[in-house]
């Protein structure tokens, strides 16, 4: 257990659906993140929420809306998905923003399939 | 450009055996690298971070390299047990950006019973 908790664990919708994906840390961490994990592709960062603003924006499309309330919470809402949107949503959260020695802390992930 | 390679993609061991895992980089300049490992349906997991000064980290069984000057990174697995079977990725991080972890594409390793 990481202490970051995401749900749900698998989705499935089609393209004109609207979802949303939770992720929780009880770490309390000031930083959060939403990677994407494409097969035989590395992790694409996707959002950075710092303190809850946002402060990296990684050129995604806006079919994905991020939303961070407080710094224990992260959701991604998801509408008018392409198929080629499948994939691992991946949360994290670290310490800090900005340090790239601190350790990041992974969910297990939302395994999504777009039809 | 930044990049994270590793080889090999994938690799089979018989358990009890001993692998190493290698992890080639182009980050520069480079602040320090981690080795993440990923159970199948899980988050990638951190098992060892080193820096610039540091040549070798040891974890349990799992010993990293670094060559700073060749910019190469290996992760040895001593005596290797079946849970050690996941993806293993090399994240190599740059001094300057922010929130720039360089991810490599991961080793997917199977250890046999």
């Amino acid at each position: 257990e990481t202490g970051v908790t995401q749900t749900p664990r698998h989705l499935v919708m089609g393209m004109t659906n609207k979802k949303s994906l939770k992720c929780e840390q009880h770490l309390g961490h000031n930083a959060m993140y939403w990677y994407k994990q494409s097969a035989k592709k590395p992790l694409e960062l996707m959002f950075v929420y710092s303190l809850e603003e946002r402060v990296e924006n990684n050129s995604v499309p806006s079919r994905f809306s991020p939303e961070c309330p407080n710094s224990s919470h992260l959701f991604l809402h998801l509408h008018t998905l392409q198929p080629e949107d499948s994939a691992l949503y991946l949360c994290a959260s670290s310490r800090l923003a900005g340090e790239t020695a601190e350790k990041l802390f992974f969910g297990s992930g939302t395994q999504l399939s777009v039809l | 450009k930044n990049q994270v390679e590793q080889s090999p993609q994938s690799l089979i061991i018989l358990e009890g055996k001993n692998c190493t895992l290698q992890c080639n980089y182009t980050v520069s300049p480079f602040s320090n690298l981690r080795w993440y490992k990923q159970d199948t349906g899980r988050g990638p997991v951190s098992l060892t971070i080193m820096t610039f000064s540091e040549n070798t980290k040891s974890n349990g069984r799992y010993t990293a390299t670094l060559d700073a000057d060749t910019k190469q990174s290996s992760l040895h697995i001593t005596a290797s047990q079946l849970s050690d079977s996941a993806s293993y990725i090399c994240v190599v991080s740059g001094t300057s950006g922010t929130y720039k972890y360089i991810f490599g594409t991961g080793t997917r390793l199977k250890v046999l019973a």
